[in-house]
């Protein structure tokens, strides 16, 4: 079955970037959306079709998928920003999730 | 704005089935442009998607756990559901409902999801 991994944990200055890693098998020939989620709430699409932002999302949040890697940047990290960070692409016709990645800004 | 609601008992004994519902607002499910989905979380642990329906009743499962769910959807109440048999403590985890629009644009609407424990 297919796999997405990603690391468990990045930590940033306010104010750095930040990027945050999704791999899996020729990724790059799929589509990746990016979720954030901070404790006690839902998921929020912050990143889909591997570039694009929805509306509301502020501009410092920015992806790219080649090869085999899919990454989340976010630029100017604030505090704010500190959440749980998920990668999601599709396999076929199932949904396949990345482990997650903690962000700390400190 | 479409919004979603789960629905169902936050405990379920072991081996029973769990029973979830997730009420749509705002926007019509029988819209052929997505699909509805359930997806949980264990406690403290990454998401885990279950199935997905479209509005012809058509099922897309985790392979993982395709054995045990029966998800259906009901266009004249605007609901969704899920049953998951035989759970066990495993099974315990936040059940949030979504609405997914393709491969592309993912998984856009959440609902704020629903606590299930699972007793013994």
């Amino acid at each position: 079955s297919y796999e997405l991994t990603q690391p468990p944990s990045v930590s940033v200055s306010p104010g750095q970037a930040a990027s945050i890693t999704c791999s899996g098998d020729h990724l790059g020939d799929r589509y990746v959306c990016w979720y954030q989620q901070k404790p006690g709430q839902s998921p929020v699409l912050v990143i889909y079709q591997d570039f694009r932002r929805p509306s509301g999302i502020p501009e410092r949040f920015s992806g790219s998928n080649s090869g085999n890697t899919a990454t989340l940047t976010i630029s100017g990290t604030q505090t704010v920003d500190e959440a749980d960070y998920y990668c999601l692409a599709w396999d076929t016709t199932t949904l396949i999730f990345g482990g997650g990645t903690k962000l700390t800004v400190l | 704005q479409v919004q979603l609601l789960e629905s169902g008992p936050g405990l379920v004994k072991a081996s029973q089935t769990l029973s979830l519902t997730c009420t749509v607002s705002g926007g019509s499910i029988s819209s052929g442009t997505y699909y509805w989905s359930w997806i949980r979380q264990h406690p403290g642990k990454g998401l885990e998607w279950i199935a997905n329906i479209n509005h012809r009743g058509a099922t897309y499962h985790n392979p993982s756990l395709k054995r045990r769910v029966n998800m259906t959807i009901d266009t004249s109440k605007n609901l969704f559901s899920l049953k998951l048999s035989s759970v066990t403590a495993a099974d315990s985890a936040v059940y949030y409902c979504a609405r997914v629009i393709n491969s592309r644009e993912g998984v856009d609407v959440w609902g704020q999801g629903t606590t299930v424990t699972v007793s013994s």
